[in-house]
């Protein structure tokens, strides 16, 4: 039964460049979360998604950061012309409910992504 | 101030002594609280979970949360060098999202 699965596991972009962060949750698990960790600091929430639906995107930066979790397929975070403040691990979650307070959640190992 | 304040260390104690790690919160409205672990370069690990008030015990590991004083603690008994990491507070109001906030984290050295 595998984990929550993060590829690729390091992502080096160039400033202006395009970042897509995958995520395939654990099976049986519908609800996808992403955080984003920077150096010195605890993990921030980014969103929240459910099947082919947002449900909370109040982390997210306003501009060039989407997500997606479609019908068949991984969630994808994607990052638009990066830039050097971007460099951090994102790390993806899932859980099989939205319900126990943190419960059931089980995290990747991440996503290093450096930007140049 | 942050919602959630945790010590970032480093702590570093000789193999076989009690941890005590800790946060504070300022957001009353925290009910689910957790404590995590993270090897470097790894995911974070679910330790322990509580809701509400109380204490929580699991082998070694135990779990105490007072609402009152908006305080909750990790307790590590007889310490080994696998327990060196980074162990991570987060806490939720639960509700339809869910979303976890994190402290920053304390980073633990257990010497052989």
């Amino acid at each position: 039964n595998a984990g929550v699965m993060q590829n690729p596991r390091h992502l080096v972009r160039r400033r202006g460049q395009e970042a897509r962060l995958r995520c395939s949750p654990m099976k049986g698990h519908s609800h996808v979360y992403w955080y984003r960790q920077l150096p010195e600091e605890g993990l921030k929430f980014m969103v929240y998604l459910q099947k082919e639906n947002i449900i909370d995107e109040s982390g997210m930066p306003k501009e060039r950061f989407s997500a997606e979790f479609p019908k068949e397929g991984p969630s994808i975070l994607r990052i638009q012309q990066v830039v050097r403040g971007d460099s951090a691990a994102y790390f993806c979650a899932s859980s099989p409910s939205n319900g126990g307070g943190g419960d059931g959640y089980t995290f990747g190992s991440g996503t290093r992504l450096t930007v140049v | 101030q942050k919602e959630v304040e945790q010590d970032p260390g480093p702590l570093s104690v000789p193999e076989g002594a009690i941890v005590s790690l800790n946060c504070t919160y300022s957001n009353s409205a925290f009910q689910y609280f957790m404590w995590y672990r993270q090897y470097s370069r790894k995911g974070p690990e679910l330790l322990m979970y509580t809701y509400s008030s109380g204490n929580k015990e699991d082998g070694r590991f135990t779990a105490q949360v007072d609402k009152s004083s908006k305080y909750i603690s990790l307790f590590i008994r007889d310490s080994q060098p696998s327990d060196s990491a980074t162990y991570l507070c987060a806490m939720s109001h639960g509700g339809a999202t869910n979303k976890l906030i994190f402290g920053t984290g304390t980073l633990l050295a257990v010497q052989p």
